[in-house]
């Protein structure tokens, strides 16, 4: 069974840091591309980061290039987001999914970042 | 204000056929790039409906349909059931932007 599963979130003060997980299982992960999306409380998707398969190739949202990074470690089936000086509107839940010539499927759980003093 | 538009809420009673739209422009949908719609049930992850504008993945009933034309595409949904209700999600890539863009979501009510 293909699975994406993130972990990492938590409560964060405003300027801290966050680095986020997501591990993959059930497909070759090192043969697909691999993003990020976020949902604020109440609010729409908003997609964040693409990387490809070998890590050649990335893609960032503009409000966010900067202060986010994206990675990945084949060996470990794992992907990252790597989150800087955050902000009370970087509150969301932050997903991780397969990339596959655009759609995004499947879908992980979500992990829970809180921004908050 | 999101790159693809999507009304906010559309309803039909079960049984009924209803429609949402997405409209982008010359710089997405427009310029020949895929639309995929997700589904998303109130507390769960976003889940793939409609691929390529009009591939359904395995397991999603025939009731869900795609379309794309020019600078806008739909998602239909025929045969409304109570269990469709939930939120709905375009999503293309950007050109200018350079990267891929969703829509703002639209809420489906099944009365």
């Amino acid at each position: 069974e293909v699975q994406l599963v993130e972990s990492g979130g938590g409560l964060v003060q405003p300027g801290g840091s966050l680095r986020l997980s997501c591990a993959a299982s059930g497909f070759i992960f090192s043969d697909y591309a691999m993003s990020w999306v976020r949902q604020a409380p109440g609010k729409g998707l908003e997609w964040i980061s693409y990387i490809s398969s070998k890590s050649s190739t990335i893609y960032f949202a503009d409000s966010l290039r900067g202060r986010f990074t994206i990675s990945r470690d084949n060996a470990k089936n794992s992907l990252y987001l790597q989150m800087n000086s955050l902000r009370a509107d970087d509150t969301a839940v932050y997903y991780c999914a397969r990339s596959d010539y655009g759609e995004l499927d499947p879908w992980g759980q979500g992990t829970l970042v809180t921004v908050s003093s | 204000q999101s790159v693809l538009t999507q009304p906010p809420s559309v309803s039909g009673a079960p049984g009924q056929r209803v429609t949402i739209s997405c409209t982008g422009s010359s710089s997405n949908i427009g310029a020949g790039l895929d639309v995929h719609w997700y589904q998303q049930v109130s507390g769960k992850a976003p889940k793939l409906l409609i691929f390529r504008n009009t591939n359904r993945p395995s397991g999603v009933p025939d009731r869900f349909s795609g379309s794309k034309s020019g600078t806008s595409a739909s998602l239909a949904i025929s045969g409304l059931q109570a269990d469709d209700e939930a939120d709905y999600y375009c999503q293309s890539y950007d050109t200018s932007l350079g990267g891929s863009v969703f829509g703002g979501g639209t809420k489906l009510t099944v009365l």
